[in-house]
């Protein structure tokens, strides 16, 4: 059964710091894991989508990771702003989706 | 804007009651998902289709769940006999397989259900 697990739960960064958010599963057997953000009491927002086959994917200033071997995925997100805190959600698909718990990311002015 | 949508908003009820939630996915998307969140957890799977085909539904679904997907088109997800721990919120998100086998996910805003 594949399980995600999203470390840390919480983070607080000063602003304009670069930070790193790790995701972990265990079922390696995936075919593609999607990084999402979620504001409070609000839906899930695609951030970035990295195939199997891939090793990285980047949009703007997030860049997404896929070891897929160890089972391990990081999110970077480069010059933190306030805007960005939010919470970050990643989800693998192998049957069918799964998502971690996520992490709660507050950037400091 | 042809999004995901779900209605309504925010649903609150009486303990006891039947609610059902409403689920417009991208039109071009064969799949769509049925998730339960509350607060400070991940989505959590409930159960998905493939067209108009239900191909897997949680065990954790207790009976008084139940939802379908007529025509392969919108969905409906229906809570019977509502418990206060069914409160909530229920996402839907709708995606469609790529020639690589990638499948993204496009969610929603949600349906807020409060059960007092």
């Amino acid at each position: 059964k594949q399980e995600v697990t999203q470390i840390p739960a919480a983070l607080s960064v000063p602003e304009g710091e670069n930070l790193v958010l790790n995701c972990s599963f265990t079922d390696s057997a995936i075919y593609n894991l999607q990084w999402f953000r979620q504001d409070p009491g609000k839906g899930l927002t695609s951030l970035l989508l990295i195939q199997s086959s891939q090793r990285e994917q980047t949009s703007g200033r997030l860049n997404a990771s896929l070891d897929k071997s160890s089972g391990r995925s990081t999110l970077y997100i480069a010059a933190s702003q306030p805007g960005d805190s939010a919470t970050y959600l990643c989800a693998v698909r192998d049957d069918k989706i799964i998502f971690g718990k996520g992490t709660r990311l507050h950037i400091l002015p | 804007d042809t999004g995901v949508s779900q209605d309504p908003r925010h649903k609150i009820t009486k303990r006891g009651q039947n609610v059902t939630f409403r689920c417009d996915p991208i039109s071009e998307h064969n799949r769509l998902y049925w998730y339960r969140q509350t607060l400070g957890q991940g989505p959590e799977f409930l159960t998905y289709f493939q067209n108009e085909a239900q191909l897997e539904k949680s065990r954790l679904l207790s009976d008084r769940f139940s939802a379908e997907r007529p025509k392969g088109s919108f969905s409906t997800l229906e809570i019977q006999r509502t418990e206060q721990g069914d409160s909530a919120m229920y996402l839907c998100a709708s995606s469609t397989l790529d020639r690589g086998d990638n499948e993204k996910l496009f969610f929603g805003s949600g349906t807020q259900l409060s059960v007092l």
